[in-house]
Protein backbone atom coordinates (compact mmCIF):
# COMPACT_ATOMS: atom_id res chain seq x y z
CA UNK A 1 0.00 0.00 0.00
CA UNK A 2 1.33 3.16 -1.07
CA UNK A 3 1.75 5.70 1.50
CA UNK A 4 3.22 8.48 -0.35
CA UNK A 5 1.55 8.76 -4.23
CA UNK A 6 2.37 11.01 -6.99
CA UNK A 7 -0.59 10.37 -9.34
CA UNK A 8 1.34 11.84 -12.40
CA UNK A 9 3.74 10.17 -14.12
CA UNK A 10 5.16 12.55 -16.26
CA UNK A 11 4.34 16.98 -16.68
CA UNK A 12 5.67 19.01 -19.74
CA UNK A 13 5.75 22.59 -19.58
CA UNK A 14 6.68 25.74 -21.60
CA UNK A 15 9.81 27.30 -20.21
CA UNK A 16 8.81 30.41 -18.61
CA UNK A 17 5.90 28.78 -17.39
CA UNK A 18 4.68 27.57 -14.08
CA UNK A 19 5.44 23.49 -12.90
CA UNK A 20 3.08 22.15 -10.29
CA UNK A 21 3.64 18.81 -8.98
CA UNK A 22 1.62 17.39 -6.92
CA UNK A 23 1.64 14.45 -4.38
CA UNK A 24 -0.62 12.64 -1.76
CA UNK A 25 -0.21 10.99 1.06
CA UNK A 26 -2.16 8.27 3.79
CA UNK A 27 -0.25 8.21 6.85
CA UNK A 28 -1.37 10.82 9.41
CA UNK A 29 1.97 10.17 11.53
CA UNK A 30 4.03 11.81 8.58
CA UNK A 31 5.36 15.79 10.14
CA UNK A 32 8.33 16.49 7.72
CA UNK A 33 7.22 16.46 4.03
CA UNK A 34 10.65 16.76 0.99
CA UNK A 35 11.00 17.27 -2.67
CA UNK A 36 13.94 15.95 -4.00
CA UNK A 37 15.36 16.49 -8.22
CA UNK A 38 16.94 12.86 -9.79
CA UNK A 39 18.50 12.57 -12.96
CA UNK A 40 19.36 9.33 -14.47
CA UNK A 41 22.14 7.36 -12.75
CA UNK A 42 22.44 9.46 -9.66
CA UNK A 43 21.64 10.43 -6.45
CA UNK A 44 18.74 12.51 -6.02
CA UNK A 45 19.43 16.15 -5.02
CA UNK A 46 17.52 17.81 -2.13
CA UNK A 47 15.08 20.41 -3.03
CA UNK A 48 13.46 22.21 -0.59
CA UNK A 49 11.34 20.59 2.88
CA UNK A 50 8.44 21.55 5.03
CA UNK A 51 7.69 20.55 8.05
CA UNK A 52 3.44 20.12 9.05
CA UNK A 53 3.44 22.86 11.49
CA UNK A 54 3.55 25.38 8.32
CA UNK A 55 1.35 25.52 4.99
CA UNK A 56 3.95 27.44 2.63
CA UNK A 57 7.94 27.31 1.98
CA UNK A 58 9.47 29.01 -0.28
CA UNK A 59 12.65 29.14 -1.71
CA UNK A 60 13.84 30.77 -4.89
CA UNK A 61 11.95 29.64 -7.59
CA UNK A 62 10.76 26.88 -5.41
CA UNK A 63 7.62 26.71 -3.12
CA UNK A 64 5.94 23.87 -1.58
CA UNK A 65 2.81 23.68 -0.40
CA UNK A 66 1.04 21.72 2.32
CA UNK A 67 -3.14 20.93 3.22
CA UNK A 68 -3.01 18.71 5.92
CA UNK A 69 -6.30 18.65 5.82
CA UNK A 70 -6.01 16.87 2.59
CA UNK A 71 -3.10 15.09 2.93
CA UNK A 72 -1.91 16.44 0.07
CA UNK A 73 1.21 18.73 -1.08
CA UNK A 74 2.70 20.33 -3.81
CA UNK A 75 5.75 21.99 -5.72
CA UNK A 76 5.53 24.69 -8.10
CA UNK A 77 8.51 25.90 -9.74
CA UNK A 78 8.57 29.56 -11.25
CA UNK A 79 9.42 30.41 -13.88
CA UNK A 80 10.36 26.80 -14.87
CA UNK A 81 13.84 26.59 -16.57
CA UNK A 82 15.05 24.00 -19.18
CA UNK A 83 17.20 22.79 -16.72
CA UNK A 84 15.03 21.78 -14.43
CA UNK A 85 13.66 19.01 -16.71
CA UNK A 86 14.35 16.00 -14.33
CA UNK A 87 12.48 13.41 -12.32
CA UNK A 88 10.93 14.89 -9.32
CA UNK A 89 10.21 12.86 -6.11
CA UNK A 90 8.39 13.53 -3.09
CA UNK A 91 9.28 11.71 0.25
CA UNK A 92 7.97 12.06 4.05
CA UNK A 93 8.93 11.52 7.38
CA UNK A 94 7.69 10.55 10.71
CA UNK A 95 9.33 11.47 14.16
CA UNK A 96 10.98 8.00 15.50
CA UNK A 97 11.22 6.33 11.87
CA UNK A 98 14.42 6.49 11.61
CA UNK A 99 16.02 7.29 8.90
CA UNK A 100 13.09 5.95 6.60
CA UNK A 101 12.26 8.64 3.92
CA UNK A 102 8.91 7.43 2.49
CA UNK A 103 9.18 8.27 -1.31
CA UNK A 104 6.42 8.40 -3.99
CA UNK A 105 7.31 6.94 -7.51
CA UNK A 106 7.88 10.18 -8.67
CA UNK A 107 7.07 12.29 -11.50
CA UNK A 108 9.00 13.14 -15.11
CA UNK A 109 9.20 16.97 -15.72
CA UNK A 110 10.02 17.99 -19.05
CA UNK A 111 10.85 21.85 -19.49
CA UNK A 112 9.98 22.74 -22.95
CA UNK A 113 12.04 25.79 -24.64
CA UNK B 1 32.26 20.78 2.25
CA UNK B 2 32.57 17.60 0.58
CA UNK B 3 29.21 15.26 -0.27
CA UNK B 4 27.79 11.89 0.09
CA UNK B 5 30.38 9.63 -1.17
CA UNK B 6 30.06 5.95 -2.74
CA UNK B 7 32.11 3.49 -4.10
CA UNK B 8 32.16 1.55 -6.22
CA UNK B 9 30.45 3.37 -8.81
CA UNK B 10 29.31 0.48 -11.09
CA UNK B 11 29.66 -3.25 -10.35
CA UNK B 12 28.66 -6.42 -12.28
CA UNK B 13 28.42 -9.36 -10.29
CA UNK B 14 27.06 -12.98 -11.11
CA UNK B 15 24.21 -14.89 -9.18
CA UNK B 16 24.79 -16.32 -5.97
CA UNK B 17 28.21 -13.95 -5.41
CA UNK B 18 28.35 -11.35 -2.75
CA UNK B 19 29.02 -7.89 -3.06
CA UNK B 20 29.66 -4.96 -0.79
CA UNK B 21 29.33 -1.47 -0.98
CA UNK B 22 30.66 1.54 0.55
CA UNK B 23 29.45 4.69 1.80
CA UNK B 24 31.32 7.41 3.60
CA UNK B 25 29.28 10.60 4.57
CA UNK B 26 29.03 14.07 4.99
CA UNK B 27 31.39 15.01 7.47
CA UNK B 28 29.81 15.33 11.15
CA UNK B 29 27.30 13.60 10.60
CA UNK B 30 26.36 10.28 12.35
CA UNK B 31 23.04 8.55 10.07
CA UNK B 32 24.03 6.54 7.39
CA UNK B 33 20.42 5.23 5.77
CA UNK B 34 20.29 3.18 2.77
CA UNK B 35 17.84 2.43 -0.30
CA UNK B 36 17.68 0.54 -3.21
CA UNK B 37 16.20 1.87 -6.71
CA UNK B 38 14.22 -0.53 -9.53
CA UNK B 39 12.20 1.10 -12.24
CA UNK B 40 9.29 -1.26 -10.62
CA UNK B 41 9.40 -0.60 -7.18
CA UNK B 42 11.12 3.19 -6.95
CA UNK B 43 13.29 3.83 -3.82
CA UNK B 44 13.23 1.83 -0.96
CA UNK B 45 14.26 1.47 2.51
CA UNK B 46 16.63 -0.73 3.39
CA UNK B 47 17.73 0.11 6.74
CA UNK B 48 20.16 3.13 8.70
CA UNK B 49 22.60 3.20 10.84
CA UNK B 50 23.68 5.93 14.14
CA UNK B 51 26.64 5.58 15.89
CA UNK B 52 27.25 2.27 14.72
CA UNK B 53 23.78 0.86 15.86
CA UNK B 54 21.01 -0.17 13.21
CA UNK B 55 18.16 2.19 14.72
CA UNK B 56 16.04 0.92 11.52
CA UNK B 57 15.16 -1.72 8.80
CA UNK B 58 12.76 -2.13 5.96
CA UNK B 59 11.14 -4.99 4.13
CA UNK B 60 14.01 -6.95 2.39
CA UNK B 61 15.54 -10.26 3.00
CA UNK B 62 18.45 -10.94 5.81
CA UNK B 63 20.61 -11.32 2.25
CA UNK B 64 21.06 -7.39 2.68
CA UNK B 65 22.75 -6.85 5.96
CA UNK B 66 25.22 -3.01 6.71
CA UNK B 67 27.29 -2.04 9.13
CA UNK B 68 28.47 1.01 10.10
CA UNK B 69 31.86 2.56 12.22
CA UNK B 70 33.46 4.39 14.34
CA UNK B 71 33.98 7.39 11.52
CA UNK B 72 30.45 6.92 10.43
CA UNK B 73 31.49 5.05 7.14
CA UNK B 74 28.95 2.47 6.45
CA UNK B 75 29.10 -0.62 4.16
CA UNK B 76 25.84 -2.51 2.98
CA UNK B 77 26.43 -5.96 1.95
CA UNK B 78 24.60 -8.44 -0.69
CA UNK B 79 25.03 -12.21 -0.27
CA UNK B 80 23.45 -14.78 -2.46
CA UNK B 81 23.06 -12.34 -5.37
CA UNK B 82 19.74 -12.81 -7.44
CA UNK B 83 19.17 -11.41 -10.64
CA UNK B 84 16.30 -9.29 -9.36
CA UNK B 85 19.04 -7.36 -6.99
CA UNK B 86 20.06 -5.57 -10.08
CA UNK B 87 19.85 -1.90 -9.03
CA UNK B 88 21.10 1.65 -8.29
CA UNK B 89 21.95 1.24 -4.30
CA UNK B 90 21.61 4.73 -2.73
CA UNK B 91 23.16 6.04 0.72
CA UNK B 92 22.16 9.31 2.71
CA UNK B 93 23.33 11.04 5.50
CA UNK B 94 22.08 13.07 7.97
CA UNK B 95 22.79 14.75 11.40
CA UNK B 96 20.51 12.01 12.80
CA UNK B 97 18.01 14.15 14.49
CA UNK B 98 14.30 14.29 13.03
CA UNK B 99 13.65 16.39 11.14
CA UNK B 100 16.64 16.81 9.42
CA UNK B 101 16.76 16.17 5.82
CA UNK B 102 18.99 13.77 3.88
CA UNK B 103 21.89 14.20 1.76
CA UNK B 104 22.20 11.58 -1.12
CA UNK B 105 25.30 10.10 -2.74
CA UNK B 106 25.45 9.28 -6.68
CA UNK B 107 25.05 5.96 -5.94
CA UNK B 108 26.33 2.38 -7.08
CA UNK B 109 24.47 0.67 -10.02
CA UNK B 110 24.68 -2.96 -9.32
CA UNK B 111 24.06 -5.34 -12.06
CA UNK B 112 23.74 -8.80 -11.38
CA UNK B 113 24.24 -11.60 -14.44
Amino acid sequence: DQQVKQNSPSLSVQEGRISILNCDYTNSMFDYFLWYKKYPAEGPTFLISISSIKDKNEDGRFTVFLNKSAKHLSLHIVPSQPGDSAVYFCAASARGSQGNLIFGKGTKLSVKP
Amino acid sequence: KAGVTQTPRYLIKTRGQQVTLSCSPISGHRSVSWYQQTPGQGLQFLFEYFSETQRNKGNFPGRFSGRQFSNSRSEMNVSTLELGDSALYLCASSPGQHPYGYTFGSGTRLTVV
